[in-house]
């Protein structure tokens, strides 16, 4: 069985651009967070998708935005890119929201130069 | 909104000797989860061992034990016969029982990184 499957690896951004991050979940699996990890503020809760619907989102800017596909699939996008955004970007799957067991993506590494 | 304390930001063990990691957090719910995530270079998240608030027994898989203290609000990781494969990063994290963990999904520790010596 297929893990998350996080695309790009990694990704280099100017500031100003916008970048688009994908995320593919394990099969069956319909809920998908998105957390930002960097070596100041550590791992934080982006948003939760579930049946394509935002259920959740974390203290982050209006730049930062995501969906969620009927095939479970997410994206998140933040625009107007800036410096502070580089940061590792993980995504995590579960069957549906009340489960507990998260299993995570091996991330986007974006950095903004 | 909940916290998590790691206290430790680097520890070191020898090879099949006992490391145990420190968790404290805060919350003023009384039903949660707990976790401890594993993230070796790779930097893809393991979770390595989950507990339920509301269980009093402690959780236990393979190697890889934790001490839950439910009214001090401490969870610590033991990890027995330490192996050179579990030299990674450790996190520390909580989750509401919320369906989706709430507005603040897994709350983390900052991590603690566990060095093995051979």
């Amino acid at each position: 069985k297929a893990g998350v499957t996080q695309t790009p690896r990694y990704l280099i951004k100017t500031r100003g651009q916008q970048v688009t991050l994908s995320c593919s979940p394990i099969s069956g699996h319909r809920s998908v967070s998105w957390y930002q990890q960097t070596p100041g503020q550590g791992l934080q809760f982006l948003f939760e998708y579930f049946s394509e619907t935002q259920r959740n989102k974390g203290n982050f800017p209006g730049r930062f935005s995501g969906r969620q596909f009927s095939n479970s699939r997410s994206e998140m996008n933040v625009s107007t890119l800036e410096l502070g955004d580089s940061a590792l970007y993980l995504c995590a799957s579960s069957l549906r929201p009340e489960n507990t067991e998260a299993f995570f993506g091996q991330g986007t590494r974006l950095t903004v130069v | 909104a909940q916290t998590v304390t790691q206290s430790q930001p680097e520890m070191s063990v020898q090879e099949a000797e006992t490391v145990t990691l420190s968790c404290t957090y805060d919350t003023s719910e009384s039903d949660y989860y707990l976790f401890w995530y594993k993230q070796p270079p790779s930097r893809q998240m393991i979770l390595v061992i989950r507990q339920e608030a509301y269980k009093q027994q402690n959780a236990t898989e393979n190697r890889f034990s934790v001490n839950f203290q439910k009214a001090a609000k401490s969870f610590s990781l033991k990890i027995s016969d330490s192996q050179l494969g579990d030299a990674a990063m450790y996190f520390c994290a909580y989750r509401s029982p919320r369906a989706g963990g709430g507005a603040d999904g897994l709350t983390f520790g900052k991590g603690t990184h566990l060095i093995i010596q051979p």
